[in-house]
């Protein structure tokens, strides 16, 4: 089992849809998790952090499920700008970053 | 422009070659990490720095690769006789990390390898 699993998509939606991804992780022990974006050809940005349960940051929610293992990233009111890979990061000890292999997401006008 | 540099940006090279990354961290930043990423997958860990001691490496790094960060700032990637499965894009990150909980990584632009 892969430490980080998303959905690769893609998912393509309309303009002004929610849409949600989820990624599982496998070790049950990591305490904080990532979310990154990537552009196209571009380098991955963060996102947002989840330590806790979740995370909101305007249209973003991170929601996190220890006792399944899973990280969800909700997305509300999608706009044209929001299509990218959103990669899932999970830190293995303190010094590395486990990404996922990203799910790509299409906003149609 | 404050955020982490990398040279070249794109680096075509013949099967067998030999090839050499540059990477320049935020200032501040007392960690640096190299990752690689090929189309369709996120980055990979290969290895990374405290100050100018190389504390870990990957399995990814084979013997033909090898890392430096001589004074503590600027960090080098270098490939040596390079193969076709070299290709792929090489980034290098940053953080400032004070204590234990994992941070924000800074990315670069990375370098695009392609090996002919």
């Amino acid at each position: 089992r892969k430490e980080v699993e998303q959905d690769p998509g893609p998912f393509n939606v309309p303009e002004g849809a929610t849409v949600a991804f989820n990624c599982t992780y496998s070790n049950s022990a990591s305490q904080s998790f990532f979310w990154y974006r990537q552009d196209c050809r571009k380098e991955p940005k963060l996102l947002m952090s989840v330590y806790s349960s979740g995370n909101e940051d305007g249209r973003f929610t991170a929601q996190l499920n220890r006792a399944s293992q899973y990280i969800s990233l909700l997305i509300r009111d999608s706009k044209l700008s929001d299509s990218a890979t959103y990669l899932c990061v999970v830190p293995r000890g303190f010094q590395k970053l486990v990404f996922g292999t990203g799910t790509r997401l299409l906003v149609s006008p | 422009d404050t955020g982490v540099s990398q040279d070249p940006r794109h680096k075509i090279t013949k099967r067998g070659q030999n090839v050499t990354f540059r990477c320049d961290p935020i200032s501040e930043h007392n960690r640096l990490y190299w990752y690689r990423q090929t189309l369709g997958q996120g980055p990979e860990f290969l290895t990374y720095f405290q100050n100018e001691a190389q504390l870990e490496k990957s399995r990814l790094l084979s013997d033909r690769f090898s890392a430096e960060r001589p004074k503590g700032s600027f960090s080098t990637l270098e490939i040596q006789r390079t193969e076709q499965g070299d290709s792929a894009m090489y980034l290098c990150a940053s953080s400032f990390v004070p204590g234990l909980a994992p941070v924000e990584q800074f990315f670069g632009p990375g370098t695009r390898l392609t090996v002919l």
